[in-house]
C-alpha cells in the first residue's frame, strides 16, 4: 500500500497564478483533510471531507477550494494565489469518526511544498 | 471547544540524557490523544496514540507518554535521547467529528 500520497511535492507560483495539489489514499478512508503547516503554528485545518461527494471548511479556508468526486482522491485548489498562501501543505486520510477503534486516528502525506512570488 | 498546549517551544539536551517534551490539554469529554514527529522537511509520523485504553502509552522509538485526566496532561518522554532524536515533536488532540487540534510544536535538540 502507497498510504497517502500528494502531487507535486515541490511549486513555484507567481501572484495570481492558479493551481490544483492532488490527494490520493489507497486505506478506502472516509475522511480526507487538508492542511498548511506554518512555522510556530503547528498545522491548521483547510478543508475536509467525510465521505465522497462532501466537503466542509475548516478553520482556514479562504483563498482555497477542494473537491472529492472520488472517495480516494482529495483536491486542493488555489484560484489566484498570494504570497500568504506560500506554505506546506499536508493531506492527510482517516476513519469515519463514528467508526469502532478510528480513534481519530489520521495517516499524513509527505507534503507539498508551494511558495507564492 | 478542545486545545491543545505544547509548553515548550524548543527543548535542547544531551544525547543520552532523558527528554521530556510537556503536552497540556483541554476537552469536554474523553479525549483521544497523539503524539507525532517531523523531522526536517519531512511528514509527520505517528509516534504513539491514547484511546483510553491504558494511562501509559508506549510508543516507537523507545518513546512513551502517560495520559493524566487530573492534571489534563500527556507529556512526552524518553529514558535516554538519540541524536536522531532531533525533530519537531506535536502534541495532538483529537474531537468528536473527525478533526485533530495540534499544538503548536516542540523542536528537540540533541547535543552530541
Amino acid at each position: 500500500n502507497a498510504g497517502v500520497t500528494q502531487t507535486p511535492k515541490f511549486r513555484v507560483l507567481k501572484t495570481g497564478q492558479s493551481m490544483t495539489l492532488l490527494c490520493a489514499q489507497d486505506m478506502n478512508h472516509e475522511y480526507m483533510y487538508w492542511y498548511r503547516q506554518d512555522p510556530g503554528m503547528g498545522l491548521r485545518l483547510i478543508h475536509y471531507s467525510v465521505g465522497e461527494g462532501t466537503t466542509a471548511k475548516g478553520e482556514v479556508p479562504d483563498g482555497y477550494n477542494v473537491s472529492r468526486l472520488k472517495k480516494q482522491n482529495f483536491l486542493l485548489g488555489l484560484e489566484s494565489a498570494a504570497p500568504s498562501q506560500t506554505s506546506v501543505y499536508f493531506c492527510a486520510s482517516g476513519w469515519d469518526a463514528g467508526r469502532v477503534n478510528s480513534y481519530n486516528e489520521q495517516f499524513f502525506g509527505p507534503g507539498t511544498r508551494l511558495t507564492v512570488l | 471547544a478542545q486545545s491543545v498546549t505544547q509548553l515548550d517551544s524548543h527543548v535542547s539536551v544531551s544525547e543520552g540524557t532523558p527528554v521530556l517534551l510537556r503536552c497540556n490539554y483541554s476537552s469536554s469529554y474523553s479525549p483521544s490523544l497523539f503524539w507525532y514527529v517531523q523531522h526536517p522537511n519531512k511528514g509527520l509520523q505517528l509516534l504513539l496514540k491514547y484511546t483510553s485504553a491504558a494511562t501509559l502509552v508506549k510508543g516507537i522509538n523507545g518513546f512513551e507518554a502517560e495520559f493524566k485526566k487530573s492534571e489534563t496532561s500527556f507529556h512526552l518522554t524518553k529514558p535516554s535521547a538519540h541524536m536522531s532524536d532531533a525533530a519537531e515533536y506535536f502534541c495532538v488532540v483529537g474531537n468528536q467529528g473527525g478533526k485533530l487540534i495540534f499544538g503548536q510544536g516542540t523542536e528537540l535538540s540533541v547535543k552530541p
